[in-house]
C-alpha cells in the first residue's frame, strides 16, 4: 500500500520561504515522477513540478524563478521551496506520483494549507 | 487559465446521465497523452477516478465511464446518485510544457 505523508510549515509572512517535505512508503521510488500540484482556496488545482529519482526536474514556467524541488532517495522524500513568497502563494500544497507510463497522478498526499499573511 | 477546458458546472437530478467535457490541444491530448479524471469532495485531496481515458480503479463503481476523441476527452456518469455531488478534474500531460495540467474543474450538483 502506497502512502504519502507531507509535512512543512502552513503560516508564511510575504517575502519567506514555503518549505514542504513529502514521504513515500510503500512501493519503488523509481520509475516514477514525484510532483508537486497546489489549490488556492475556492480554486482549481495548479501543477508545480516533478522530480524523479535520478534529480532529473520539470517546472511550471510560471513559477521556475521562484521554485526548487529536491530529492533524498535514501529517506525516499521529496521537497519543495518556494521562495519569496505572496498572499498569491496561498493554496492547499499536494504531492503526488506521476508514474512514468501512465502519467497520471495515482497517490496523493493529505495535503497542507499554506497561508501567506502579514 | 486552465490549459485544459472544462464547464464550470453541470447539473442532473438523481437517476439521470451527466456528461462532462475536458478540450485540450495538439501538445497534450492531441498529441496521444490520455485524459485522466479525479473527484473531489470539499476538504479532500482529489481522487484518481478514470486513467487511461476508460479505465476505472478498483472500487470507482461502474457508473463512471471516460471516452477520448482526437484533443478532447470526456467523464459520463449515468444513474446519477446524490454521492456523486462533487468536483471533478480532468487531466493530461504536455508535451510542450514536459508536465500535467488540469482543466479548470466543474462542479457537479444533484437537483
Amino acid at each position: 500500500q502506497v502512502q504519502l505523508q507531507q509535512w512543512g510549515a502552513g503560516l508564511l509572512k510575504p517575502s519567506e520561504t514555503l518549505s514542504l517535505t513529502c514521504a513515500v512508503y510503500g512501493g519503488s521510488f523509481t520509475g516514477y515522477y514525484w510532483t508537486w500540484i497546489r489549490q488556492p482556496p475556492g480554486r482549481g488545482l495548479e501543477w508545480l513540478g516533478q522530480i524523479m529519482h535520478s534529480g532529473t526536474t520539470n517546472y511550471n514556467p510560471s513559477l521556475k524563478s521562484r521554485i526548487t524541488i529536491s530529492v533524498d532517495t535514501s529517506k525516499n522524500q521529496f521537497s519543495l521551496r518556494v521562495n519569496s513568497v505572496t498572499a498569491a502563494d496561498t493554496a492547499v500544497y499536494y504531492c503526488a506520483r506521476l508514474p512514468l507510463v501512465d502519467w497520471n497522478l495515482d497517490y496523493w498526499g493529505q495535503g497542507i494549507l499554506v497561508t501567506v499573511a502579514s | 487559465q486552465s490549459v485544459l477546458t472544462q464547464p464550470p458546472s453541470v447539473s442532473g437530478a438523481p437517476g439521470q446521465r451527466v456528461t462532462i467535457s475536458c478540450t485540450g490541444s495538439s501538445s497534450n491530448i492531441g498529441a496521444g497523452y490520455d485524459v485522466h479524471w479525479y473527484q473531489q469532495f470539499l476538504g479532500a485531496a482529489p481522487k484518481l477516478l478514470i486513467y487511461g481515458n476508460n479505465n476505472r480503479p478498483s472500487g470507482v463503481p461502474d457508473r463512471f465511464s471516460g471516452s477520448q476523441s482526437g484533443t478532447s476527452g470526456s467523464l459520463a456518469i449515468t444513474g446519477l446518485q446524490a454521492e456523486d455531488e462533487a468536483d471533478y478534474y480532468c487531466q493530461s500531460y504536455d508535451i510542450s510544457l514536459s508536465g500535467v495540467v488540469f482543466g479548470g474543474g466543474t462542479k457537479v450538483t444533484v437537483l
